[in-house]
């Protein structure tokens, strides 16, 4: 099975910093990773499918890019409603998701 | 805009059958597979299994042995069977639809499955 590497598990950032979140597959899944967004007591909401294309409706600071095996999560400026828990998903099968990065206010 | 709405019992006892479903509305399983995930209090999420639209299924191999998805397209709903559940199956259990790229979208609201004698 491919297992998902997600890091960092948690990190602290202001209002308007720049972050970035990634995800390492233990082998070629091409381009089949997607991002979710967590708040608490919610269902997960995708933000990113495909690697790198964004969901309707979703603001453009939020951007996904894959080099290999590893993909990344880039939230260009967090606004106060993104603080919340990140997933990465590879949906080759069987789909497995990331362990989550929290993504706290500092 | 498609919505899914899930429902089943709450509370189990250990070695039963755990059964919830998760009805569509304003949409159709036509060119969709359809998945269930749970999520332990306070942990990551866990891919349990998904069912395309002609009902062929494919399931996380560590849950293979007890869990059964199926469909009923007269009732626009899709359901999970889990048995002989266990403490370690307490979990919100969320349906959800399942797009080309193995994106899910939209999800169900969820539903607490607690597993206690």
């Amino acid at each position: 099975d491919i297992q998902m590497t997600q890091s960092p598990s948690s990190l602290s950032a202001f209002v308007g910093d720049g972050v970035t979140i990634t995800c390492r597959a233990s082998q070629n899944i091409g381009n089949y990773l997607n991002w979710y967004l967590q708040k608490p007591g919610k269902a997960p909401k995708l933000l990113i499918y495909a690697a790198s294309s964004l969901r309707s409706g979703v603001p453009s600071r939020f951007s996904g890019s894959k080099s290999g095996t590893d993909f990344t999560l880039t939230i260009s400026s967090l606004q106060p409603e993104d603080f919340a828990t990140y997933y990465c998903q590879q949906s080759s099968s069987p789909r497995a998701f990331g362990q989550g990065t929290k993504v706290e206010i500092k | 805009q498609v919505q899914l709405q899930q429902w089943g019992a709450g509370l189990l006892k250990p070695s039963e059958t755990l059964s919830l479903s998760c009805t569509i509305y304003g949409g159709s399983f036509s060119g969709y597979h359809w998945t269930w995930i749970r999520q332990p209090p306070g942990k990551g999420l866990e891919w349990i299994g998904e069912i395309s639209h002609t009902a062929s299924t494919d399931y996380n191999p560590s849950l293979k042995s007890r869990v059964t998805i199926s469909l009923d397209t007269s009732k626009n709903q899709f359901s999970l069977k889990l048995s002989s559940v266990t403490a370690a199956d307490t979990a919100i259990y969320f349906c959800a639809r399942v797009g080309r790229f193995g994106d899910t979208d939209p999800w169900g609201q969820g539903t607490l499955v607690t597993v206690s004698s």
